[in-house]
Formats: structure tokens, sequence, C-alpha cells
């Protein structure tokens, strides 16, 4: 079983949908997650990282975590053509350096 | 604020021939710098990082090495290049552990730089 799983997509929704984007991972080990944003031949952006369970909120993004399950979502409300990029999961270890896992990335495409 | 740069953007090379890939950091001081290769359906893969000047550690063994000359210059080199080195190369820098706002350790990535190896 990998570390880190993630649909590769591609998930195509029309423009104002509500988007679900999905990470499951066999480590709990694992405290801190992020998401990326990439746009094609562009290096990775991060968009949000949170280290609690839950649901944390910036602007149409919401990332929620749910440890106990080992799975953590990123919702994209009002999806408009200019979120289509690959999003990426990625999480780290709490102790000490820890490099980042990464899933290996969903290909979101909104049409107008 | 905080810029990555890498270059060069796009590189095409023959098997066999030399590569020098390089990435500076400007607007922090003894950041964590990272090499990872994407290649397609493959994700992101870690290659070296690297805590401070001259420190440097390799996650995959291969015909690639990386160097950090100064402190903000992280070089990805090899001196023979195969088919198999083609993909999209990313930079990345972060916070060390135990500076302030470093908890996270959030790994922030440069534009990248796209070889073909032909």
């Amino acid at each position: 079983q990998k570390e880190v799983e993630q649909d590769p997509g591609p998930l195509s929704v029309p423009e104002g949908a509500i988007v679900s984007l999905n990470c499951t991972y066999s480590n709990s080990a694992f405290q801190y997650f992020m998401w990326y944003r990439q746009y094609s031949r562009k290096g990775p952006e991060l968009l949000m990282y949170t280290y609690s369970s839950g649901n944390k909120e910036d602007g149409r993004f919401t990332a929620q975590v749910d440890k106990s399950s080992k799975y953590i979502s990123l919702f994209i409300r009002d999806s408009q053509p200019s979120d289509s990029a690959t999003y990426l999961c990625a999480m780290r270890l709490v102790s000490g350096y820890s490099t980042l896992t990464f899933g290996k990335g969903t290909m979101l495409l909104v049409s107008p | 604020s905080q810029t990555i740069h890498q270059w060069p953007a796009t590189l095409v090379q023959p098997v066999g021939s030399p590569l020098s890939l390089e990435c500076t950091v400007e607007g922090t001081s003894n950041p964590n710098l990272y090499w990872y290769r994407q290649a397609a359906g493959r994700g992101l893969q870690l290659l070296f990082y690297s805590v401070g000047i001259g420190q440097i550690s390799s996650e995959v063994p291969q015909n690639l090495s990386a160097s950090r000359p100064q402190d903000r210059q992280f070089i990805l080199s090899s001196k023979k290049l195969l088919l198999s080195d083609s993909g999209f190369y990313l930079c990345a820098w972060s916070l060390p552990s135990g500076r302030l706002g470093s908890q996270i350790e959030t790994q922030y990535f440069g534009p990248g730089t796209r070889l073909l190896v032909l």
C-alpha cells in the first residue's frame, strides 16, 4: 500500500460546481497536511495547510482533515475555469526534520 | 518577501552530455533546499535535500548529484545524462526547523526546468 493515495482524474466539472478532491494515507504519524495547486508546466504553489482534524477555510477553498479515517479533502466552491489545474496533497511527520510525502495529484478541468 | 529562481526554464540535451541546473533563493537565510523530479504519472520524487552549505542528503541513488556552494544556491548536476533523466525538475525551499514560523516547514517551489534528453 502506498503511503499517500490520490485519484489522478481527470475530474471534469462545469463552472460553478462544488469540487471535492481527496487523499488517503496509511501512516498515522502524519500530522501536517498541505494542498498544492500546479498549473501546466509550472511549479506547485501552496494553497492551504492544516494541522488539526477539522475544517480550515480560505475564500472558496476549504481543507478538511479526518485523522481517525486518515483522509483529507479539499473543497472548492463556485469553481472557475481558472481553477483548472492539478491538485497535489502533501503531508509530513511532526518531530524533527522530515520531508514531505506527496500524492500523485488530481487533474481538475472546469469548463465554462 | 522570498522568491526562488530556477534556470534554465527548458533544456534539450543529448544522451551522455553533462548537466547543471541552478536554483537560488532570495529573501531568507539558511533555508532548507530540495530538488524534485516530476515525471508524467509518477508524481513528485524527492532527489536531494540540504539543511546547510555543503550538507546534502540523497533520497534516490542515480547518476545525479547536488551541491550547495552558498547558503541560498543549490545546484543539480550530472556527468552523463541518460534518457531516463528527462523530466520536470523542481527546486523548493522551506524555513529550517526552530525558526519562527517554521513549525509547518511548508515547502515553496520554483518555476521548474523542463529537461528533455534525446
